[in-house]
């Protein structure tokens, strides 16, 4: 069964930095392109960043561009997202998402449960 | 970027009617590279249909997909009371990939 866990979410100074984690299980993670996807509360979905399998292609939504990093450790089976120069509107519930395909600008077949991140002073 | 226009907003129904949520392009989407997502409040969103046309395995047949180029459709044929939620469509035909705004469908 495929399982997405982030974690690291939680209250952060505008300006300031957080790392989030998702923590991958039951399918070859190594394989397996990854996305962020994030919603702000009471909005829609908007989507963040995707990495390719071996980590060597990302994508990033423009208003991400230069702030967020996405990268992957396949040893740990684990997928990341450094967030910096976070402002007020970043704010949301983060969830990690799995594309069935294994390519990254796919259909995302699989969600975690999302992690809060509040940008707050 | 791809700029997703859903429609309606909100769509009142009584469980048993049809329901059809429309989802519109800014440009054609290449190779009719739609998906679209069902959310429950609190719940993480479940992808329904890609392709614009494929059901996604275990998804009723009461829903289905249609369209291509820039104007695409999701119908219920009969709602039944788990179907009540926000559907949102998705591109995936071109980075980066977009997301409509949603349509509500709620309980009339």
């Amino acid at each position: 069964e495929v399982q997405l866990l982030e974690s690291g979410g939680g209250l952060v100074q505008p300006g300031g930095s957080l790392r989030l984690s998702c923590a991958a299980s039951g399918f070859t993670f190594s394989t397996s392109a990854m996305s962020w996807v994030r919603q702000a509360p009471g909005k829609g979905l908007e989507w963040v960043s995707a990495i390719s399998a071996t980590g060597g292609s990302t994508y990033y939504a423009d208003s991400m561009k230069g702030r967020f990093t996405i990268s992957r450790d396949n040893s740990k089976n684990t997928l990341y997202l450094q967030m910096s120069s976070l402002r007020a509107d970043d704010t949301a519930v983060y969830y990690c998402a799995l594309p069935g395909s294994g390519y990254p600008i796919k259909p995302l077949d699989y969600w975690g449960q999302g992690t809060l991140v509040t940008v707050s002073s | 970027e791809i700029v997703l226009t859903q429609s309606p907003g909100t769509l009142s129904l009584s469980p048993g009617e049809r329901a059809t949520l429309s989802c519109r392009a800014s440009q054609s989407v290449s190779s009719n590279d739609l998906a679209w997502y069902q959310q429950k409040p609190g719940q993480a969103p479940r992808l329904l249909i890609y392709g614009a046309s494929s059901r996604v395995t275990g998804i009723p047949d009461r829903f289905s997909g249609s369209g291509s180029g820039t104007d695409f459709t999701l119908t219920i044929s009969r709602l039944e009371p788990e179907d009540f939620a926000v559907y949102y469509c998705q591109q995936y035909g071109k980075s980066p990939l977009t997301f409509g705004p949603g349509t509500k469908v709620d309980i009339k």
